[in-house]
């Protein structure tokens, strides 16, 4: 079955610095998706992506879909404690409607 | 406008009891799906319901079942409750198929 996985499991920043995290799938996709969860609270949707390629940024965030539609990554610059959470990337089959969500990459912000 | 609400909030049962959890979505909104999240993991897909029929299973035992009913809420059945179906149970509404999802705030269900 499909598969998707998420690196690395936990990142650790210190408060201003850039990191990336990296969203692998077993078979194309013909969406991603990423959410956001909070300690204690449940997973916040962030954005879509469905073309190959794909690039879309909401303010520190750059998302980004691989040509191949089988990888994604999350990139977030200038890293703030609101940004503390779990990021999870949710892929999604063609004409198979569910979300396949990876494990998710834990994120701590060091001030 | 009120988002995806779940009730109950918490819940304890024993082993081999049954249980049932219920969403209603977003207003508007006619597909519902249903998750577990075991600490630590992320999200595993149970069921997705769109205008009423299941559009989806994921890899759950019969004891899990689920419906939607004609005003889209939603309601997720477990028998034969065992300790390992200890999770926090989501319920996820979207308008259609393939977009974006919008999660309630869960039902943690604990098996003793």
């Amino acid at each position: 079955g499909q598969q998707v996985m998420q690196i690395p499991q936990y990142q650790h920043v210190q408060e201003g610095e850039d990191f990336t995290t990296y969203c692998n799938s077993s078979t194309t996709l013909s969406n991603i998706q990423w959410y956001k969860q909070r300690p204690g609270g449940h997973p916040v949707f962030l954005i879509q992506l469905v073309k190959s390629g794909e690039v879309k940024k909401q303010k520190r965030l750059t998302f980004q879909f691989g040509e191949a539609k089988k990888n994604s990554s999350l990139h977030i610059t200038a890293t703030q404690t609101t940004d503390v959470g779990t990021y999870f990337c949710a892929g999604v089959v063609t004409n198979d409607y569910k979300l396949s969500f990876g494990a998710g990459t834990t994120v701590t912000v060091r001030a | 406008d009120a988002g995806v609400t779940q009730s109950p909030t918490h819940l304890i049962k024993t082993r081999g009891q049954h249980v049932t959890l219920r969403c209603s979505p977003i207003s508007g909104h006619k597909s519902v799906s249903w998750y577990q999240q075991v600490l630590g993991q992320g999200p595993q897909f149970i069921f997705q319901y769109y205008e009423k029929e299941e559009r989806g299973r994921g890899n759950f035992p019969d004891r899990f079942s689920a419906r939607q009913f004609p005003n889209y809420s939603s309601e997720l059945n477990v028998n034969a409750l065992l300790l390992g179906d200890s999770a926090l149970y989501l319920c996820a509404s979207s308008i259609d198929l393939n977009t974006e999802a919008f999660f309630g705030q869960g039902t943690r269900l604990t098996v003793v």
